[in-house]
């Protein structure tokens, strides 16, 4: 059974703090893996990172996948009280599996000012 | 672009009613939707995968007759909540997979909040 596990659970934070979150997963022909920002209705999404060692960037917001450890990371740096959500960590897989994601089960970040 | 609208945001209704939501995306034809189930504070749940002009694929442990879904156009999907009872408040989110790229991102509806009485 595909398995996505993030870490901390929940992390709260003062503004300009760096946050780093953590997504490890167990996934039979993995294809890629997604950030998306759930704030207080859809999670919208952020990455998706299918090549090892390759960080995308989007302002204060960084990714990068290591498919030989099965972990990824997302780094937000000179949080801002704006950035609070919870940060939700998806793997898509192939095979008959193609098209779901297997959800981890989130990080709530609080940034206080 | 990619955008998915998702109808009504947040419905009442009495025990033993049913309630239609529906999941449209707007600028992109979506051959795959996807539905799930969120509980506060909590990730979401993959309900079923539904497929234009198929049958939707339920989880394991949901139930097919009590959450009817259909998927009659590369648009629009619907999901309907029959006899609905307390059991069943929860928010329910929609997603849509632009079928004509390779890259498989969902986009996520606003959700809806059902709350049975």
């Amino acid at each position: 059974e595909d398995k996505v596990v993030q870490s901390p659970l929940s992390l709260v934070v003062h503004e300009g703090d760096t946050v780093t979150l953590n997504c490890s997963y167990e996934v039979t022909n993995f294809r890629s893996l997604l950030w998306y920002k759930q704030e207080k209705k859809a999670p919208t999404f952020l990455f998706m990172l299918t090549s090892s060692g390759i960080e995308k960037k989007s302002g204060r917001l960084s990714s990068i996948l290591d498919k030989k450890e099965l972990f990824s990371i997302l780094n937000i740096t000179a949080t801002q009280t704006g950035d609070s959500a919870i940060y939700l960590c998806a793997v898509s897989a192939g095979g008959t599996s193609y098209g779901k994601l297997t959800f981890g089960q989130g990080t709530i970040l609080t940034v206080h000012p | 672009g990619a955008v998915v609208s998702q109808h009504p945001s947040w419905v009442i209704c009495k025990s033993g009613t049913s309630v239609k939501i529906e999941c449209r995306s707007l600028d992109f034809q979506a051959t795959t939707m996807f539905w799930y189930r969120q509980f506060p504070k909590q990730s979401l749940m993959l309900m079923a995968t539904s497929n234009e002009g198929s049958k939707a694929t339920y989880e394991q442990g949901v139930e097919k007759d009590k959450f009817l879904i259909n998927h009659a156009s590369l648009t629009l999907s619907t999901l309907t909540v029959t006899s609905a009872h307390p059991e069943d408040s929860s928010f329910y989110i929609c997603s849509a997979r632009d079928g004509t790229g390779s890259q498989n991102i969902q986009y996520f509806g606003a959700g809806t909040r059902l709350s049975v009485l």
